[in-house]
């Protein structure tokens, strides 16, 4: 059964940092690609991120660009995202998505429970 | 960006009847070399994360109901319900993965009427 945790999330003040973590299982981690995927409150689900299986290819939006960093550790089975310089528009609840293929290019078939990021003084 | 829009924003149907749901991106999702739509389809139910239903514009994710299906090429994508279930109320996003970054349609909310 794929298992996707999402860990790191909470409260931190505009211009800060926090960086999310999401432990994989039940699949080979390093044949899929992986992506972010935010919703803020109330509101439609937004693209953020994806990174290829091997992790050689990223793919941001255009938002995040310069300030946020996927990355992955296929040793641990673990995704990431460093969030710097946050802004308040970036609150949201951040998810964490196998893909359905090694492609960037590919439907996320498996979600996480989401972490909850809030940006504000 | 692809910008992708979706229609009608929420709608309710009697348990039983069909449900129909649109989507139009600003351009084609069409891969000429492999000639597949990148478009899906998911589900989010209150208080739950996102479901896969449908990939490749009409391929059904495993372990989907069959009353869910999938159509449409190029810029015009259909989700279609057959027999609305009390279990399907929720919101239903479409999204293209042709071109980065990956949007999502604003998403549309079925209810029982």
């Amino acid at each position: 059964e794929v298992q996707l945790v999402e860990s790191g999330g909470g409260l931190v003040q505009p211009g800060g940092s926090l960086r999310l973590s999401c432990a994989a299982s039940g699949f080979t981690f390093s044949s899929h690609a992986m992506s972010w995927v935010r919703q803020a409150p109330g509101k439609g689900l937004e693209w953020v991120s994806v990174i290829r299986g091997s992790g050689d290819y990223t793919y941001y939006t255009n938002s995040v660009k310069g300030r946020f960093t996927i990355s992955r550790d296929n040793s641990k089975s673990t995704l990431y995202l460093q969030m710097n310089t946050l802004r308040a528009e970036d609150t949201a609840v951040y998810y964490c998505a196998k893909n359905n293929d090694n492609s960037s290019y590919s439907a996320s078939d498996s979600w996480g429970q989401g972490t909850l990021v809030t940006v504000s003084s | 960006d692809i910008v992708v829009t979706q229609s009608p924003d929420s709608l309710a149907v009697s348990l039983g009847e069909r449900a129909t749901i649109n989507c139009k991106s600003s351009q084609s999702v069409l891969y000429s070399s492999d000639n597949k739509n990148y478009f899906a389809w998911y589900q989010q139910k209150p208080g739950q994360s996102p479901k896969l239903l449908i990939y490749w514009a009409s391929t059904r994710e495993s372990g989907v109901p069959d009353r869910f299906s999938g159509s449409g090429s190029g810029t015009d994508f259909t989700l279609t319900i057959s027999s609305l279930q009390a279990e399907d109320v929720a919101v239903y996003y479409c999204q293209q993965y042709y071109s980065t970054p990956f949007t999502f349609g604003p998403g549309t909310k079925v209810d029982i009427k």
